[in-house]
């Protein structure tokens, strides 16, 4: 049973589209972390978050902590945005890390 | 560029053999965590140092040991090396026990 669970696995998407990220997972967390993985291979965070909404030029990370259920938007997107996008959760027992396989996202100009 | 240094990028090397791969944090950064992505497997959590002292454990096999140096650098350390073992290896740093991550680039390890 995976702990965190992420939808779509891919996504291809026309410039300009507006893009949903979903992101569930099953265990007590102290923080939710949205992950960009570039093909190169190198991983950059691009939000922490334990409650609410956080916001980053046309990047928007929200998390429902009842639900347990997170979602990253990606406003306007772009060519530049393709790249596999990462959910990953911090457990609030034992500190451990558990990461969803990720989502593949490729915008067509 | 993260301010996360990871040396070497790339290792190739035969089963059984052992690697160390070392990780320079942000300055000033007082965690650093240790991750492995393979193919199958996805990316797995490892173990965090705060400070030099081990905090949280992961996936870690009894192979892999890791230590957090007193300048806060960190190496994992790879016995017996399984040609399973071939992975992405990425270390990240963070300022507090638990806040945002800071990756550096990776080591590949390829295992012949």
């Amino acid at each position: 049973k995976n702990e965190v669970e992420q939808s779509p696995q891919n996504l291809t998407a026309q410039e300009g589209e507006f893009i949903t990220i979903n992101c569930s997972y099953s265990v007590g967390i102290s923080a939710l972390h949205w992950l960009q993985q570039h093909p190169g291979g190198g991983i950059v965070s691009l939000f922490m978050l334990s409650s609410g909404k956080k916001k980053h030029g046309r990047l928007i990370a929200t998390i429902n902590i009842q639900e347990k259920h997170s979602s990253l938007h990606i406003t306007a997107s772009h060519p530049r945005d393709s790249a596999v996008y990462i959910c990953a959760v911090r457990s609030n027992t034992g500190n451990q890390f558990y990461f969803g396989t990720g989502t593949s996202l490729t915008v067509i100009p | 560029d993260s301010g996360v240094t990871q040396t070497p990028k790339h290792l190739i090397t035969a089963t059984g053999q052992r690697v160390t791969l070392r990780c320079s944090p942000r300055s000033g950064d007082l965690s650093v965590y240790w991750y492995q992505q393979s193919l199958d497997q996805g990316l797995q959590f490892l173990i965090q140092y705060y400070n030099g002292e081990e905090r949280a454990k992961g996936n870690i096999l009894e192979r892999f040991s890791a230590q957090q140096f007193p300048d806060l650098h960190s190496e994992l350390n790879l016995s017996s090396l399984e040609l399973g073992d071939s992975a992405l290896y990425f270390c990240a740093s963070s300022a507090l026990r638990g806040g945002e991550l800071f990756f550096g680039e990776g080591s590949r390890l390829t295992v012949l």
